[in-house]
């Protein structure tokens, strides 16, 4: 058990760029989910996938954010057209689903958009 | 309404008292509740779990949940400083995605 790992722990960009994070979760953990943190607030659900399905992604998501979980292993999350208020903590988080919905947490990408 | 509510602190509870944290949620449908502890700059860990009506306890760990009321509670015995940290409430939906609240942030003084 390695843990949840992202990629990468800070990323700073420009306002109008495209970003991508990557999340390699616990490996026989079959449920992945993306959130977002800002200081002072608990983390805010983005989106959240069961193996390889994207079961559900918020509704206040604008359509600027992807995210992807090919093949049911690693998750991508894509923001394009960055602005200053995507700057946040991204948590990746990773559970057996189910029979055991413990989260384990990476330690999340910071995003600060200039 | 926010899905998950809980009082944003700071909550100050002298070292040795019992600390108790708070959370409603809105889906009656929820089935699963959890309470998370995150220290400042780090991510969430898990401390404890409860599934039905009643308490649970875990070591200095008290979980209470009331499906009735939609209330769940935390208390923490015999506080240290160590306890210091945001306290997150989470709630499986009843579309089983995980919700968190907004967080207490406890601080256990000498």
């Amino acid at each position: 058990d390695t843990g949840v790992s992202q990629n990468p722990r800070h990323k700073i960009t420009k306002r109008g760029q495209n970003v991508t994070f990557r999340c390699d979760p616990i490996s026989e953990h079959n449920r992945l989910y993306w959130y977002r943190q800002t200081l002072g607030q608990g983390p805010e659900f983005l989106t959240y996938f069961q193996n390889e399905a994207q079961l559900e992604k918020s509704r206040l998501l604008s359509d600027r954010f992807s995210a992807e979980r090919p093949k049911g292993s690693f998750s991508t999350l894509e923001i394009q057209r960055t602005e200053q208020g995507d700057s946040a903590m991204y948590l990746c988080a990773s559970s057996q689903g189910q029979t055991n919905e413990k989260l384990f947490f990476g330690s999340g990408t910071q995003l600060s958009v200039l | 309404q926010k899905e998950v509510e809980q009082n944003s602190g700071p909550l100050s509870v002298p070292e040795g008292a019992i600390a108790s944290l708070n959370c409603t949620y809105s889906d009656r449908g929820s089935q699963s509740f959890f309470w998370y502890r995150q220290y400042s700059g780090k991510s969430p860990e898990l401390i404890m779990s409860i599934y039905s009506n009643g308490d649970k306890e875990d070591g200095r760990f008290t979980a209470q949940l009331n499906k009735a009321s939609q209330y769940v509670s935390l208390l923490i015995r015999d506080s240290q400083p160590s306890d210091s940290a945001t306290y997150l409430c989470a709630v499986t939906s009843s579309a089983s995605k995980i919700i968190f609240g907004s967080g207490t942030r406890l601080s256990i003084r000498p």
